[in-house]
């Protein structure tokens, strides 16, 4: 059981590129979540899933496009990146049935646009 | 929209003594959960305890326990017999009873070091 993993951990973009970021759980969660962490700052969610073939845009979305084809996998995808994007990416998921719905974290993925 | 606030960036403790690390939180719901989670250097992210709002009793894992306030929106966490495997941030966070995604809300986090 590898929870929640991530790929790449490090990438670095120049302006105006475009890539997606990995997010996959094998836990059978149904709730998935990605967030980006500025330095110093707390987490902010950009976008979250509450099923395949469900998404919806949470605090800060603009710049970024996700899907979710399968309960597993939930790639966020950066077109035409910016220094403004530049940041530290966590994905997460979360078990609907649960009380408190723990949200479970990936390791994180480092991103710096230059 | 809720709104968490860490107001100490930085807190320093002695290893062995017990430091607390403050909290507040603004929302207009009465059903809701609070979670403290540790980001050691590795960055990944740890739940250290959680509370549920409607229980009165403070919740407390092992070292670890928090001051809950309902009134007055305070959720603090305190460390007993602080470790050097202590050092970390550690942020609060808020999800609402009626939140459709169950997302988190995040403080700006505190940055704990702890002192042999």
């Amino acid at each position: 059981n590898a929870g929640v993993t991530q790929t790449p951990k490090f990438r670095i973009l120049k302006i105006g590129q475009s890539m997606t970021l990995q997010c996959t759980q094998d836990m059978n969660h149904n709730y998935m979540y990605w967030y980006r962490q500025d330095p110093g700052m707390g987490l902010k969610l950009i976008y979250y899933s509450v099923g395949a073939g469900i998404t919806d845009k949470g605090e800060v979305p603009n710049g970024y496009n996700v899907s979710r084809s399968t309960t597993e996998d939930f790639p966020l995808r950066l077109e035409l990146a910016a220094p403004s994007q530049t940041s530290v990416y966590f994905c997460a998921s979360s078990y609907k049935a649960q009380v408190d719905n723990e949200q479970f974290f990936g390791p994180g993925t480092r991103l710096t646009v230059l | 929209a809720q709104t968490v606030t860490q107001s100490q960036p930085e807190m320093s403790v002695q290893e062995a003594e017990t430091v607390t690390l403050s909290c507040t939180y603004d929302t207009s719901e009465s059903d809701y959960y609070l979670f403290w989670y540790k980001q050691p250097p590795s960055r990944q992210m740890i739940l250290v305890i959680r509370q549920e709002a409607y229980k009165q009793q403070n919740a407390t894992e092992n070292r670890f326990s928090v001051n809950f306030q309902k009134a007055a929106k305070s959720f603090s966490l305190k460390i007993s017999d602080s470790q050097l495997g202590d050092a970390a941030m550690y942020f609060c966070a808020y999800r609402g009873g009626n939140n459709a995604g169950n997302m988190l809300t995040f403080g700006g986090g505190t940055r704990l070091m702890v002192k042999p």
